[in-house]
């Protein structure tokens, strides 16, 4: 998986919980990327990251934010966790943008209940 | 509407046969197309991306095809194996200049390898 950790693997919660999910890279790369897969869609972008503290929204950034503050790390965090959040959650990096390969982590598996 | 259509939505097929898979696209102004592999329970594989100007490109037994006029792609999957079970997933990139090109998403072919 192209140097990406995700942790945790698993996590079941509770609704109204808060839930910080991490993403790790060893490749320095510097563009990071939160996304969901949940069924009858496509992967879809929660948010990204273009650096350091340098972060934006992607199309379903709604309930969660994210933090940069070391290139390796990248944290999506659901303040208060619904259950229209559960769902597989990917980070992925590349080494910059346009016609650049992205590399995907293993997946978190999240359950809100 | 910028959309990315995939076709089948499954397939299943048998061991040493070939396959080929379909995406339509929308998205304008186009940037690349990418080819994904997704195994079960793991993270998405980058198989091939195409930009405007290729319209082919192989990665062992998988070759993709580009008719950015037609704005239609193909994935072909040659000599079958059972690992080549997986869902595939067509990835369509927006250009929008300095900022993050944006990527659409296919829902994906799952691809079922029987022996």
């Amino acid at each position: 998986d192209a140097g990406i950790t995700q942790s945790p693997r698993h996590k079941v919660t509770e609704t109204g919980t808060p839930v910080t999910l991490r993403c790790h890279q060893t490749e320095n790369h510097r563009y990071m990327y939160w996304y969901r897969q949940d069924p009858g869609h496509g992967l879809r972008l929660i948010h990204y990251s273009y650096g350091v503290k340098d972060t934006d929204k992607g199309e379903v950034s709604d309930g969660y934010s994210v933090s940069r503050s070391k290139t390796e790390d990248f944290l999506l965090t659901l303040e208060s966790a619904t259950s229209s959040q559960t769902s597989v959650y990917f980070c992925a990096i590349s080494p910059g943008q346009g016609s650049v390969t992205q590399y995907f982590g293993p997946g978190t598996r999240l359950l809100v209940l | 509407k910028n959309q990315v259509e995939q076709s089948p939505q499954s397939l299943i097929i048998l061991e040493g046969k070939n396959c080929t898979l379909q995406c339509n696209y929308t998205v304008s102004p186009f940037s690349n197309l990418r080819w994904y592999k997704q195994d079960t329970g793991r993270g998405p594989v980058s198989l091939t991306i195409m930009t405007f100007s290729e319209n082919t490109k192989s990665n062992g037994r998988y070759t993709a095809t580009l008719d950015a006029d037609t704005k239609q792609s193909s994935l072909h999957i040659t000599a079958s194996q059972l690992s080549d079970s997986a869902s595939y997933i067509c990835v369509v990139s927006a250009d929008r200049g300095s900022t993050l090109g944006r990527l659409y998403f296919g829902r994906g072919t799952q691809l079922t390898v029987w022996p």
